[in-house]
């Protein structure tokens, strides 16, 4: 069975800076999907970022990117020119795309919090 | 709007009781999960249904029953056998394949 880790139970940046959230995962597959979703206060999970095991590019959006390293297993998130509004759980959970598999295991989260 | 609806946002039984957790979708997705969330412990799976009338355990899914009649709906019932069932619950749904979840705002459980 696959597993999610988030090592970072907190995080704190300051306003403007970049910060970096780690996930590691175990895995025998070759083809699969990884994502990073925010749960800000509300509660309401967000899509942050996805990522497709097969290509190698880096996923970006605005001023969230991943950084992919297949063969160790890593898919760290990080956020450039923090704000605010980033302070959030965030969840970095892999996807199967075996027919049967396909559900989303999640990692315990990372609390990030953002210092004016 | 299309989206995934979970009602009611709060929900307060006594111990003992059955309670059931609604879930509905207007986004044409196959796919449903029931998530639980404790503080520390990330999102567990309950149970996922792939196609109507068929459904699947998740890794906790013992003292809890589903059903999906409809490819709109995907009912939790939380029954007296769940030890622990106060918690939050999150509902989401997706395409099959390659596609992201999508979540509902979730429903906070208070057993007591």
């Amino acid at each position: 069975a696959q597993t999610v880790t988030q090592s970072q139970p907190e995080m704190s940046v300051q306003e403007a800076e970049t910060v970096t959230l780690s996930c590691t995962y175990d895995t025998s597959e070759s083809d699969y999907y990884l994502f990073w979703y925010k749960q800000p206060p509300s509660r309401q999970m967000i899509l942050v970022i996805r990522q497709e095991a097969y290509k190698q590019q880096n996923a970006t959006e605005n001023r969230f990117s991943v950084n992919f390293q297949k063969a160790a297993k890593s898919f760290s998130l990080k956020i450039s020119d923090s704000q605010l509004g980033d302070a959030a759980m965030y969840f970095c959970a892999y996807r199967s795309v075996i027919g049967g598999s396909e559900k989303l295991v999640f990692g315990k989260g990372t609390k990030l919090t953002v210092n004016p | 709007d299309g989206g995934i609806t979970q009602s009611p946002k709060y929900l307060f039984r006594k111990e003992g009781q059955n309670v059931t957790l609604s879930c509905e979708q207007n986004l044409n997705h196959d796919a449903m999960y029931w998530y639980r969330q404790d503080p520390g412990q990330g999102l567990r799976l309950i149970y996922y249904s792939q196609i109507v009338n068929d459904f699947q355990k998740g890794d906790i899914a013992e003292g809890y029953s589903v059903s999906r009649e409809k490819k709109e709906s995907f009912p939790l019932t939380v029954t007296s056998a769940q030890k622990n069932p106060t918690a939050f619950y999150l509902c989401a749904s997706s395409l099959i394949g390659r596609s992201p979840l999508h979540f509902g705002n979730g429903t906070r459980l208070t057993v007591t």
